[in-house]
């Protein structure tokens, strides 16, 4: 079993509506946990990164975190079309740590 | 955010020949940077940390003879392929990590990646 697990998707949804985004993982040594987006043939660009348990919200991106469960989401208010892109999670035990992927989920947001 | 700049964006090169890939942390120090392998439609899969000043750490079934790893100083890292096949053609991308205590989280911040094609 892998580490992080992610739903690959294709994920496709209208303009406007709310994205949810999830990774499991099995790790309870995982203390830092990060979403990032790609677009393809670029590198992965940085959208939110938590370090406990909890929700934190930056724009339209909310991030949640559910350590008990071993489970992490991001939702995406108000989807844009620029919003399509591969979505990462990725979590660490620590600074210094490398950093575990899931797969990716890719979105598509439709106009 | 922290700016990390890879350099080349994508190199096309002859079976048998070398190829270096430079990683930069443009705005802050990085102690640590991480190489990373990224086949189509697949997650990025950990290659290598590499520490500024010591020999880097290659994760199982990575070779170190292959993929030579430097981090001479704080801002720069760079990978070279040597003696690359065409089963080497991937997209590479860096990673860094600031120091702390630089205004930065210790959030791994990405390079814009290398596309490396194999011929």
């Amino acid at each position: 079993q892998k580490e992080v697990e992610q739903d690959p998707g294709p994920l496709s949804v209208p303009e406007g509506a709310i994205v949810s985004l999830n990774c499991t993982y099995s790790n309870s040594a995982f203390q830092y946990f990060m979403w990032y987006r790609q677009y393809s043939r670029k590198g992965p660009e940085l959208l939110m990164y938590t370090y406990s348990s909890g929700n934190k919200e930056d724009g339209r991106f909310t991030a949640q975190v559910d350590k008990s469960s071993k489970y992490i989401s991001l939702f995406i208010r108000d989807s844009q079309p620029s919003d399509s892109a591969t979505y990462l999670c990725a979590m660490s035990e620590g600074s210094g740590y490398a950093l575990n992927f899931g797969k990716g989920t890719s979105l598509l947001v439709t106009p | 955010g922290a700016v990390v700049s890879q350099h080349p964006s994508w190199v096309i090169c002859k079976s048998g020949t070398s190829v270096k890939i430079e990683c930069r942390s443009l705005d802050f120090q990085a102690t640590t940077m991480f190489w990373y392998r990224q086949f189509p439609k697949q997650s990025l899969m950990l290659m290598a940390t590499s520490n500024e000043g010591s020999k880097a750490t290659y994760e199982q079934g990575v070779e170190k003879d292959k993929f030579l790893i430097n981090h001479a100083s704080l801002t720069l890292s760079t990978l070279t392929v040597t003696s690359a096949h065409p089963e080497d053609s991937s997209f590479y991308i860096c990673s860094a990590r600031s120091v702390p205590g630089q205004g930065h989280n210790t959030e791994a911040f990405f390079g814009q990646g290398t596309r490396l094609t194999v011929v």
